[in-house]
């Protein structure tokens, strides 16, 4: 079955830090970018970081660089985002997402920067 | 920043009805403009790439449309399982890509 499971969402306090991880499963992890897309309770979407199939190149926006940061196993198919030094504003549910375009041996199909398969998402609330 | 800016914000209407759902950005974004709809409790699901392309398992009533600063999702004849939120995304100008608002799509 192709999909997500993200883990490591919590309760924390402002400056703490939490882990999230993303274990994907039916389909080949090592041939895709992903990303961490997050949405505060009742908001809309807001992108978060950005890791390329080889791990090479990585992206954040402006809000959580210098705190968070994304990496990835090829070899266990999985995907993590540290964050560190939370603020309330943080709080959200956080998704792992599929990036559209496929790389297999250096050769890649399809645009990329869209997201064509969501987690389920791990809940994450940074409260005083 | 490109700003995405959707509406209506909510949309009334019956099944079998036809949505329309429009998308406006404050700059050019080509054609490179996804759509998605989500359902309480779910992740986001892409329905649209590239303005006008459904992706895989996508029902045919699902239609995107537009270029540059404008676009249109239409859906041509309202289902049950339809009545969700929708929201744009534009990849233009990555890695500073950006989402809509939304616009719910509710039972009349």
């Amino acid at each position: 079955q192709v999909q997500l499971v993200e883990s490591g969402g919590g309760v924390v306090h402002p400056g703490m830090s939490l882990r999230l991880s993303c274990v994907a499963s039916g389909f080949t992890f090592s041939s895709h970018a992903m990303h961490w897309v997050r949405q505060s309770p009742g908001q809309g979407l807001d992108w978060v970081s950005y890791i390329y199939y080889d791990g090479k190149n990585i992206y954040y926006t402006d809000s959580v660089k210098g705190r968070f940061t994304i990496s990835r196993d090829n070899s266990n198919s999985t995907l993590f985002l540290q964050m560190n030094s939370l603020r309330v504003e943080d709080t959200a549910i956080y998704y792992c997402v599929r990036d559209r375009r496929y790389c297999l041996n250096g050769v890649c199909q399809g645009r990329g920067w869209y997201f064509d398969l969501w987690g389920r998402g791990t809940l994450v609330t940074v409260t005083s | 920043d490109i700003v995405l800016t959707q509406s209506p914000a909510t949309l009334s209407l019956s099944p079998g009805e036809r949505a329309t759902l429009s998308c406006r950005a404050s700059q050019s974004v080509n054609i490179y403009l996804a759509w998605y709809q989500q359902k309480p409790g779910q992740a986001p699901r892409l329905l649209i790439y590239d303005a006008s392309n459904r992706a895989p398992g996508i029902p045919a009533r699902f239609s995107g449309s537009g270029s540059g600063t404008d676009f249109t999702l239409t859906i041509s004849s309202l289902e049950p399982e339809d009545f969700a939120v929708y929201y744009c995304q534009q990849r233009d100008n990555w890695p500073a890509l950006s989402f809509g608002g939304g616009t719910k799509v509710e039972i009349k």
